[in-house]
């Protein structure tokens, strides 16, 4: 199966602060990554889907302007937590599809903390 | 009505016994369905992967899929304190990335030793 990887695993900035977040597919090209964040005990929730080449698509409900997603390669997709706040603390993890078996693959995970 | 449905939980079995874990959903155009197991600060893993009705076995897991009723399950065989988690079904239109895969809520499992 796919290898998806994440960088870093935890971080912790402060307030105001910006933070990058990188996902790797280390198996195959994707030309689609998709970004979730969970809280504890709850389900994952989509945030956005990042297309190579061209601008992600959000989710009703997601600020664009302060979760900025670039997908500059086939392999790699970033995720920018602007102007960071203690309620952004969360779990970020992404995830690949394989486009011709239809199987997702998530990442370890990212956990942020904001202080 | 969420378009699938999962129960929470938690559920607590003694270890060697067997687990059933199950997911309804409500649209009829799902045909491909996936198990994932995550543990806790853990990425989900996937666990399986079906897009048939009927059966599907690997290992102790065993994925069952009954489009007629709208229902999928996950038996897991000689339970054991390892497979304690939270799992979460999840299942899509069609196998493209254009297609939203919708999740469960999970269900957390603890296995008792």
């Amino acid at each position: 199966g796919a290898v998806v990887s994440q960088h870093p695993s935890w971080v912790i900035c402060k307030s105001g602060t910006s933070v990058k977040i990188e996902c790797r597919s280390l198996d195959f090209q994707a030309t689609t990554m998709f970004w979730y964040r969970q809280f504890p005990k709850q389900s994952l929730m989509l945030m956005a889907t990042s297309n190579e080449g061209s601008k992600a698509t959000y989710e009703q409900g997601v600020e664009k302007d302060k979760f900025l997603i670039n997908h500059a390669s086939l392999t790699l997709s970033t995720l920018t937590v602007t102007s960071a706040h203690p309620e952004d603390s969360s779990f970020y993890i992404c995830s690949v599809r394989d486009s011709r078996l239809g199987e997702q693959y998530f990442g370890p995970g990212t956990r942020l903390t904001v202080t | 009505q969420k378009e699938v449905e999962q129960d929470p939980g938690p559920l607590s079995v003694p270890e060697g016994a067997i687990v059933s874990l199950n997911c309804t959903y409500s649209n009829s155009a799902f045909q491909y369905f996936m198990w994932y197991r995550q543990y806790s600060r853990k990425g989900p893993e996937l666990l399986m992967y079906t897009y048939s009705s009927g059966n599907k076995e690997d290992g102790r897991f065993t994925a069952q899929v009954d489009k007629s009723s709208k229902y999928i399950s996950l038996f897991i065989r000689d339970s054991q304190p390892s497979d304690s988690a939270t799992y979460l079904c999840a299942m899509s239109a069609s196998y493209s990335s254009a297609s939203k895969i919708i999740f469960g809520s999970g269900t957390r499992l603890s296995i008792r030793p």
